[in-house]
Parts: structure tokens; C-alpha cells; sequence
């Protein structure tokens, strides 16, 4: 497709289940990032992709959070034994690069919204 | 963490009315970034900014990076209800700082903006 491609775009689930969410990115796009929008937040960072370096996991808020990318095309993020503070818009982005003058300029998809229940 | 203070929150305006937002930060940054979210949808990117002092046009849209590398402003002129939405600040660090290296952007709170026609 033309852009980032995310999904599920609703995800309810019962604390405690796992979920996994998948990010589809620009083809040819190097680096892919996964954030979190919690309501009226910004955007925090949870990890960061580029090309076959490994990722950085600086932003993952506990060990119940993973992602992986395989392939260096689409990634999952997973998250274990969900808590309700994980209710939030998954949002995932890719770029040309991770660095440089074009390494932000991020292109983002619509987002997964996880509600745990 | 690295802290971006976007103000104002929140905006009601007139249509035609033009609409100044601006974020701090207390460190430098190399990149700024402006990007505008509709509800349900991911953040596009509006403006990219590189280079300290640096003024750019997109249209009815003005942004600045501003000289101190600290700060920078968005300017919407004679606004339309579809600026409704939010608009996010983000910044780029010229160093990494976790041992991935990795460049992830920084986002603002978000200013969310009501045109009222």
C-alpha cells in the first residue's frame, strides 16, 4: 500500500490476555518506530527499528511490552498480560532513515486502539 | 527524560482568526517537526525545520526554528474549520541517547485547536 498499514485499527480485550499489534510499513522505508498515545497525551516513544542495528528499546515501559521486525518490513508489538493503563492508541510510523535531515519526518498509520477491560 | 513544553493546550478561535502554538524545550534540538492529527487518524507531518533561525511556509502555515535551537513556533493564518485537530511539536537531538543510537523524535503535549465558524 501507499502508507503505513495498522492492525487491528479496535482491539478490546480482559486484563491479563496478550495482544499483538501489526505495522505494516512504507516499502523501502528503513527505520520503523512504535508509540503510544494514552488520551490527551503526546506521543510517547516505546521502540525504534533501522534497517538490521539493534532495535532501540529504551522507550518499552516494562518487560510485558516486545516488538520485533522481521524481514525489516513488518513489525509486531506485543504486549503480555495487559493492564488496563495499557488502553491506548498504538502508533506505529516508518521513515527513509533514522537519522539525517529526513530521519524525522516520520509517516504514521491510523493507529490500533487497545481498550483493556 | 528530554521534555518538550508545547503551549497552549487548547484553542478556540474564530474562523479567519489566525493562531500562533510554540514549543520549548530545555535542551537543543537539530530537527524540528509540526504535524497536525485528525481525529481517528495519525499525525501527517506539516513543516520540517533544520537549520536554527529558519523560517518555512506551507501554505497558511508559518514555522520557525528558533535561534537558540531551544524553541520553535507555528503560525496558522486566517484558519478554516478544517484546522480543527491537533498539532504536535516534535524534536530530533543531534546525539543518541541510548547506546542503539537511535534518533527518535520527542513529541509535544499537543495543542488542540477548535475553529468555530
Amino acid at each position: 500500500g501507499a502508507g503505513v498499514s495498522q492492525s487491528p485499527s479496535n482491539k478490546v480485550t480482559e486484563k491479563g490476555k496478550d495482544v499483538e499489534l501489526r505495522c505494516d510499513p512504507i516499502s523501502g522505508h528503513t527505520a520503523l518506530y512504535w508509540y503510544r498515545q494514552s488520551l490527551g497525551q503526546g506521543l510517547e516513544f516505546l521502540i525504534y527499528f533501522q534497517g538490521n542495528s539493534a532495535p532501540d528499546k529504551s522507550g518499552l515501559p516494562s518487560d510485558r511490552f516486545s516488538a520485533e521486525r522481521t524481514g525489516g518490513s513488518v513489525s509486531t508489538l506485543t504486549i503480555q498480560r495487559t493492564q488496563q493503563e495499557d488502553s491506548a492508541v498504538y502508533l506505529c510510523a516508518s521513515s527513509l532513515e533514522g537519522r539525517g535531515p529526513l530521519g524525522g519526518e516520520l509517516f504514521f498509520g491510523e493507529g490500533s486502539r487497545l481498550t483493556v477491560l | 527524560g528530554q521534555q518538550l513544553n508545547q503551549s497552549p493546550q487548547s484553542m478556540f478561535i474564530q474562523e479567519g482568526e489566525d493562531v500562533s502554538m510554540n514549543c520549548t524545550s530545555s535542551s537543543i534540538f537539530n530537527t524540528w517537526l509540526w504535524y497536525k492529527q485528525d481525529p481517528g487518524e495519525g499525525p501527517v507531518l506539516l513543516i520540517a525545520l533544520y537549520k536554527a533561525g529558519e523560517l518555512t511556509s506551507n501554505g497558511r502555515l508559518t514555522a520557525q526554528f528558533g535561534i537558540t535551537r531551544k524553541d520553535s513556533f507555528l503560525n496558522i493564518s486566517a484558519s478554516i474549520p478544517s484546522d480543527v485537530g491537533i498539532y504536535f511539536c516534535a524534536g530530533q537531538f543531534p546525539y543518541a541517547y541510548s547506546g542503539a543510537g537511535s534518533y527518535q523524535l520527542t513529541f509535544g503535549k499537543g495543542t488542540k485547536l477548535s475553529v468555530i465558524p
